[in-house]
């Protein structure tokens, strides 16, 4: 079974370019997360997807941050533009159930983007 | 805010059980126990998940204690693959159950 896709790897923009990740997850997931994360640091919720909708996003910078997952399946994230401290990793998560606790709630990360900016 | 609190960074000898705790002082009754690992320049792996009960799984085993105040992570048998940072997470249901991952432990395995 394949796991979670995430494309690009790796990154590097100057600064005020604008940049997109995307994610596919594992078929049949119906919820997909975005996650940052800073060198150091653990993963930091972003957004949250249950199908197409999303159902918790209020960690997302939404000045200059934007995802969309229009089919409920693949799901792309968006910064606009870009600044220095975007610098991170972005990873991309599925699961079968949205709570954690449900069975099927274990989430399963992608690789991530690593992104760098200039 | 993560409820949790984890040592910074542990270290085992190779073949040697690693035991790795946890805080969680302030989880409700209802509130779940999770395990995640990130390797190297990999995304986080999920290990195992508990409310009350000890659980066990083909990765490693979960202890609770009856307050569910701390609970240990063991692996049992270490190997060098398992040096990764181990994460400790109490999601509160007041934020909808996010998952809220710290700074976790930095296992190292030695040889």
């Amino acid at each position: 079974e394949a796991g979670v896709v995430q494309s690009p790897r790796y990154k590097i923009i100057e600064k005020k370019q604008p940049v997109a990740f995307w994610c596919n997850p594992i078929s049949g997931h119906n919820t997909l997360y975005w996650y940052l994360q800073n060198l150091g640091q653990g993963p930091e919720l972003l957004i949250r997807y249950e199908n197409e909708e999303a159902v918790d996003d209020s960690q997302l910078p939404k000045d200059r941050f934007s995802a969309e997952r229009l089919k409920g399946v693949d799901s792309t994230l968006k910064i606009q533009p870009a600044e220095l401290g975007d610098s991170a990793v972005y990873l991309c998560a599925s699961s079968l159930a949205l709570h954690p606790g449900l069975p099927g709630g274990e989430q399963f990360f992608g690789p991530g983007t690593r992104l760098t900016v200039l | 805010d993560a409820k949790t609190t984890q040592p910074t960074s542990m270290d085992c000898a190779e073949g040697r059980a690693a035991n790795l705790p946890c805080n969680h002082s302030t989880i409700s009754g209802n509130e779940y126990v999770y395990w995640y690992r990130q390797i190297h320049s990999q995304g986080p792996q999920y290990i195992i998940h508990g409310l009350k009960n000890n659980e066990t799984n083909e990765m490693a085993s979960l202890i609770i204690t009856e307050d569910r105040k701390s609970s240990t992570l063991i692996l049992p048998h270490a190997t060098l693959r398992d040096t990764a940072v181990y994460y400790c997470i109490g999601p509160e249901k007041s934020s909808g159950d996010k998952l809220t991952f710290g700074t976790g432990t930095r296992l190292a395995v030695r040889p």
